[in-house]
């Protein structure tokens, strides 16, 4: 089976660095992806990590430590605009659908 | 053109109505998902077609009847649906390698 963690909500202040955590158990790993969602919007995609490490994006990294099967998604200079639910996601192996956690809603406030 | 387009946008149905969900890409890409979402849930996955034949159905009730006319449309045929069946309705596609998938806009399905 999969199971997957993170944080159900986070506040964070404008201009501010915030970590969304997530931890997993799943029968295959092939790697970690991220997905944000906008209220009435469509999951978009953020980043992937297959490898141990930070994957940097602009404002947004990735961490991945597959031996501690966990995850982070670091927002930096955080804007209103980053309001929004955000999801880990397992690719179990190469050729499966992603799992995904049950989300993060990440509120910004002034 | 990195889009995945849905249509319609909104629908309503009563509980005796037939209708269908369209969804398209133009990535070439060969794996199609269509999934369910429900208000501060996660998607569910429904199925996965995987070069224009179903791979997986993960135990989805009969009244939704997915189809792959071709490598660029998918289908989802809605009969006798019930009110909880009120979701979004997502429809995604990858390259096949699970790396990112493109997700449309959605469905916003209300059973009534």
């Amino acid at each position: 089976g999969q199971s997957l963690e993170q944080p159900s909500e986070v506040t964070a202040v404008e201009g501010a660095i915030v970590q969304i955590n997530c931890t997993y158990q799943t029968s295959g790993f092939y790697g970690l992806s991220w997905y944000q969602q906008h209220d009435g919007g469509a999951p978009t995609f953020l980043s992937y990590n297959a490898l141990d490490g930070l994957e940097e994006t602009g404002r947004f990294s990735s961490f991945l430590s597959r031996s501690d099967s966990y995850g982070y998604l670091l927002l930096q200079e955080l804007q209103m605009k980053d309001s929004a639910s955000y999801f880990c996601a397992v690719v179990p192996s190469g050729n499966t659908p992603l799992v995904f956690g049950k989300g993060t809603r990440l509120s910004v406030i002034a | 053109d990195t889009e995945v387009t849905q249509t319609p946008k909104h629908l309503v149905m009563g509980m005796t109505n037939k209708k269908s969900l369209k969804c398209e890409q133009h990535m070439g890409h060969r794996a199609m998902y269509w999934y369910k979402q429900k208000a501060k849930k996660p998607p569910e996955l429904m199925f996965v077609y995987s070069y224009e034949k179903l791979s997986i159905n993960e135990s989805v009730p009969s009244r939704f009847s997915p189809e792959c006319p071709n490598s660029s449309l998918l289908n989802l045929h809605l009969h006798a649906l019930q009110p909880e069946d009120s979701a979004l309705y997502l429809c995604a596609s990858s390259g096949g390698r699970g790396t990112e998938a493109f997700f449309g806009q959605g469905t916003r399905l209300t059973v009534v």
